[in-house]
């Protein structure tokens, strides 16, 4: 149980174009979902939190126009990034929690490398 | 600032001994802890959760929570090259977790 899916599993786009990432709860509805972003070799940073049906929280520094979080159903959250820039490339990882208590579980990642 | 912190390592063991990781946290709200392990490359597994102060065993993993002393460790019985990961330290507080920055663990062969 508690399995988290995310797609695409990696992704190449040209700087400036919009990518958009996919995170499903597969058997569990989530209530929260959590998107991150992790650099090589450094920690997991938490970018935003979404409630179904909310707007996203986002964190201290992270541009909310141009990271576009959607949490339309209780198993889909959708991350898209725009105007990407190299810069932009990184993990991206997202997680669900069912809200019963503090543990999420977390999808397998998109790698996200922008030329 | 609500911080949970772990030693980044690298934790190097020999295969079959004991690996005994540590973290500590600094808010006395936290109510729930949870440990994950990360490959190179791959996103946190969920390992082990604690919600009360003691040992918890599950395998080869125990985890211990001494809320007192703001204390959470994971041991690893057994230690096998596999287990060479990232591990991290995670903290329930008001609806969110706090990770750690991870601790590198190398089982060494």
């Amino acid at each position: 149980g508690a399995v988290v899916s995310q797609h695409p599993s990696r992704v190449i786009c040209k700087s400036g174009t919009s990518v958009k990432i996919e995170c499903r709860s597969l058997d569990f509805q989530a209530t929260t979902m959590f998107w991150y972003r992790q650099f090589p070799k450094q920690s997991l940073m938490l970018m935003a939190t979404s409630n179904e049906g909310s707007k996203a929280t986002y964190e201290q520094g992270v541009e909310k126009d141009k990271f576009l979080i959607n949490h339309a159903s209780l198993t889909l959250s959708t991350l898209t990034v725009t105007s990407a820039h190299p810069e932009d490339s990184s993990f991206y990882i997202c997680s669900a929690s069912t809200g019963l208590g503090y543990e999420q579980y977390f999808g397998p990642g998109t790698r996200l490398t922008v030329t | 600032q609500k911080e949970v912190e772990q030693n980044s390592g690298p934790l190097s063991v020999p295969e079959g001994a004991i690996a005994s990781l540590n973290c500590t946290y600094s808010d006395r709200g936290s109510q729930s802890f949870f440990w994950y392990r990360q490959y190179s490359g791959k996103s946190p597994e969920l390992i082990m959760s604690i919600y009360s102060n003691g040992d918890k065993e599950d395998g080869r993993f125990t985890a211990q929570l001494n809320k007192a002393s703001q204390y959470v460790s994971l041991l690893i019985r057994d230690s096998q090259p596999s287990d060479s990961a990232t591990y991290l330290c995670a903290g329930g507080s008001q609806g969110n977790l706090i990770f750690g920055k991870g601790t590198k663990l190398s089982v060494k062969p």
